[in-house]
């Protein structure tokens, strides 16, 4: 079974300063993995994905993740955090092949602080 | 539309009631998922739809909760005699295809979501 381990729940940064969210994953066969970014009374928002193609992922907002096998984990890096970047990070997984059912980990809060 | 709509934004029911729930996919998009977000967690699958089919619902939490998708377009959630248990937001995404595979994996656009409350 497939699942998501995301470490921290809150995340505190100052602004500038380089942002890292925790996700490992566990997968019995190639995962494809996914960053989404939730607002205040909002929806998810995609950050970036692997997809097995590059394992350094680029996505919106200048965010980045890397895809590393051999430690299974996809962590989700900025160099300098902005304070529009509070919000709430959630990684998923889903399968290769299929519908890309999404099984998301319990989120990380980030916040920024002048 | 622009993005994925869903309605009402806030519900408060009383336990015992039914609600529906509403979405309203990107037009043209051929899959359908329904998610879960308790309070303080992330969302949990509910269900999936290729056009009208409902193709897995394994993810429903009791016999009590309903989704169709009769056009293949609107989707509705359905959930008969409310219980406490059963607050949370429930979110709608739509993809293009909905496959997953390759450089091509869809991306799933989520709507803002429902809030429901059940006293």
């Amino acid at each position: 079974a497939q699942s998501v381990t995301q470490l921290g729940s809150h995340v505190s940064v100052s602004e500038g300063a380089l942002v890292l969210l925790r996700c490992n994953y566990s997968s019995s066969v190639p995962p494809y993995l996914f960053w989404y970014v939730q607002y205040p009374n909002q929806g998810l928002q995609l950050l970036l994905k692997y997809t097995s193609a590059a394992t350094l992922v680029k996505g919106i907002n200048g965010f980045e993740a890397e895809f590393k096998k051999s430690e299974t984990s996809f962590h989700l890096t900025k160099p300098s955090a902005h304070m529009s970047d509070a919000a709430e990070y959630f990684c998923a997984v889903s399968l290769s092949g299929g519908y890309n059912k999404l099984i998301f980990g319990a989120g990380t809060r980030l916040a920024v602080h002048p | 539309g622009a993005g994925v709509s869903q309605s009402p934004r806030y519900k408060v029911a009383k336990r015992g009631q039914d609600v529906a729930l509403r979405c309203d996919p990107i037009s043209g998009h051929v899959s359908l998922f329904w998610y879960q977000q308790a309070l303080g967690q992330g969302p949990e699958f509910l269900t999936y739809f290729q056009n009208e089919a409902q193709l897995d619902k394994s993810g429903l939490p009791s016999d009590r909760f309903f989704a169709e998708r009769p056009e293949g377009s609107v989707s509705t959630l359905k959930i008969q005699r409310t219980q406490q248990e059963d607050s949370a937001v429930y979110l709608c995404a739509s993809s293009f295809r909905g496959l997953a595979g390759g450089p091509g994996t869809d991306t799933q656009y989520f709507g803002p979501g429902t809030r429901l409350t059940v006293l």
